[in-house]
């Protein structure tokens, strides 16, 4: 499994938008990127996924360089709601039976009034 | 929006006692997972389940634990003998096909 690396935390204001970076430098060639967010005391729950190159839909979007070798989560103008946990999981193909999604630390963003 | 549910949202035992956490997967879904955190810590895979048998488990899965999909809509996770260590939340999961995953609210185990 491709391990990951992202920031242990990131300080945020409302209005403002948040980049999260996540690193996966032996991403294999049937992997995806899928970003989760986990507020406390619930289940996570999936914000975008990934292949290459843009995903965008209606709460986020997610860049993919070309050597797929790193991620970012885009989270345009966050709200006070926007704090939470946010995890960047890869391995698949998703629609594999043996598809297993593998959590980190995670990133703690802590958006600020 | 489907979602998946999980009863009981709270749970507290007995050390030694058998529980048994309940999850109502989404309707079309075909695969079941359970996961448990253990407060503060990670997110971490127990068990997947595909065409009623285990696909996967971890190491945490030992022979204390066990599912199951006794009818057409629920999906169980029994701890036989509870040990402190396992007081954490349960999260359940499932997906279709050409889908992610979908996390229940979770119950809250207390061993005590």
């Amino acid at each position: 499994l491709a391990k990951t690396t992202q920031p242990i935390s990131m300080d945020s204001y409302e209005g403002q938008e948040v980049n999260i970076t996540c690193s996966h430098n032996n991403i294999a060639t049937n992997d995806y990127i899928t970003w989760y967010q986990q507020f406390p005391s619930q289940g996570p729950r999936f914000i975008i996924q990934g292949y290459k190159t843009k995903v965008t839909n209606e709460v986020a979007s997610l860049f993919i360089p070309a050597d797929r070798k790193s991620s970012t989560l885009s989270l345009p103008r966050v709200s006070l709601s926007d704090t939470a946990v946010y995890y960047c999981l890869v391995g698949g193909p998703p629609s594999g039976g043996s598809y297993i999604p593998t959590f980190g630390r995670g990133t703690s963003l802590i958006v600020h009034p | 929006e489907p979602e998946v549910t999980q009863t009981p949202s709270h749970q507290v035992t007995q050390m030694g006692q058998e529980v048994i956490l309940r999850c109502v997967p989404i309707s079309n879904h075909l695969y079941f997972y359970w996961y448990r955190q253990i407060l503060g810590q990670k997110v971490e895979f127990l068990v997947s389940f595909y065409n009623n048998e285990i696909s996967e488990k971890s190491e945490i899965f030992d022979d204390q634990f066990s599912v199951e999909r006794p009818d057409g809509s629920n999906f169980t996770l029994k701890i036989r003998s509870t040990k402190l260590e396992d007081s954490a939340m349960y999260f359940c999961a499932s997906r279709g096909i050409q889908e992610t995953q979908y996390f229940g609210p979770g119950t809250r185990l207390l061993v005590l």
